[in-house]
């Protein structure tokens, strides 16, 4: 069974930081991996999505990176702002139909 | 606009009580899924569907059922054997090839 951890539970910066939030996975043999935003209250917002054949993903001013044979994952956000305060969730999927399972995410808080 | 609809946003039910939340999305994706997210925790996934007419039990499908009678629309239903049903209902989509999820607003089910 796939056991997703993300480390830290929480995390508080100044605005303009440069950050890593990490994701482990204990079954390698992932199909993709998702990073999402979710704001308090509301839906999952997709910021990322890396195939098992990938690296890395880029998208503005963040990056996402995939070591499969580790089971890490982590999104790097760069100049980081207070809109960036949410909480951050990753999710690998097992195979190309199958399920995604989630961490508890990493609750950042931005502060100006 | 094309996207993943949620209703009701907030609903309260009293102890013995069915009730079934709606999900409908616009955006002509095959998979669909059901998931409950509990305070401080990651999504567990409860019902998913393939294709119409077809759906699997996820991880904690005990006490919740669903029907996928058309392609964009995946109706959840709370039964009275769910013991603890109060959560955060979060549905979601994914295009042919599984690849990324898509999110509704969620449905903050309370019982009273």
């Amino acid at each position: 069974k796939q056991e997703v951890t993300q480390i830290p539970a929480a995390l508080s910066v100044p605005e303009g930081e440069n950050l890593v939030l990490n994701c482990s996975f204990t079954d390698s043999a992932i199909y993709n991996l998702q990073w999402f935003r979710q704001d308090p209250g509301k839906g999952l917002t997709s910021l990322l999505l890396i195939q098992s054949s990938q690296r890395e993903q880029t998208s503005g001013r963040l990056n996402a990176s995939l070591d499969k044979s580790s089971g890490r994952s982590t999104l790097y956000i760069a100049a980081s702002q207070p809109g960036d305060s949410a909480t951050y969730l990753c999710a690998p999927r097992r195979t190309n139909a199958g399920k995604s399972t989630f961490g508890d995410g990493t609750t950042l808080t931005v502060k100006p | 606009d094309g996207g993943i609809t949620q209703s009701p946003k907030y609903l309260f039910r009293k102890e013995g009580q069915n009730v079934t939340l709606s999900c409908e999305q616009n955006l002509n994706h095959d998979a669909m899924y059901w998931y409950r997210q509990d305070p401080g925790q990651g999504l567990r996934l409860i019902y998913y569907s393939q294709i119409v007419n077809d759906f699997q039990k996820g991880d904690i499908a005990e006490g919740y059922s669903v029907s996928r009678e058309k392609k964009e629309s995946f109706p959840l239903t709370v039964t009275s054997a769910q013991k603890n049903p109060t959560a955060f209902y979060l549905c979601a989509s994914a295009p042919e090839g599984y690849n990324e999820q898509f999110f509704g607003p969620g449905t903050r089910l309370t019982v009273l």
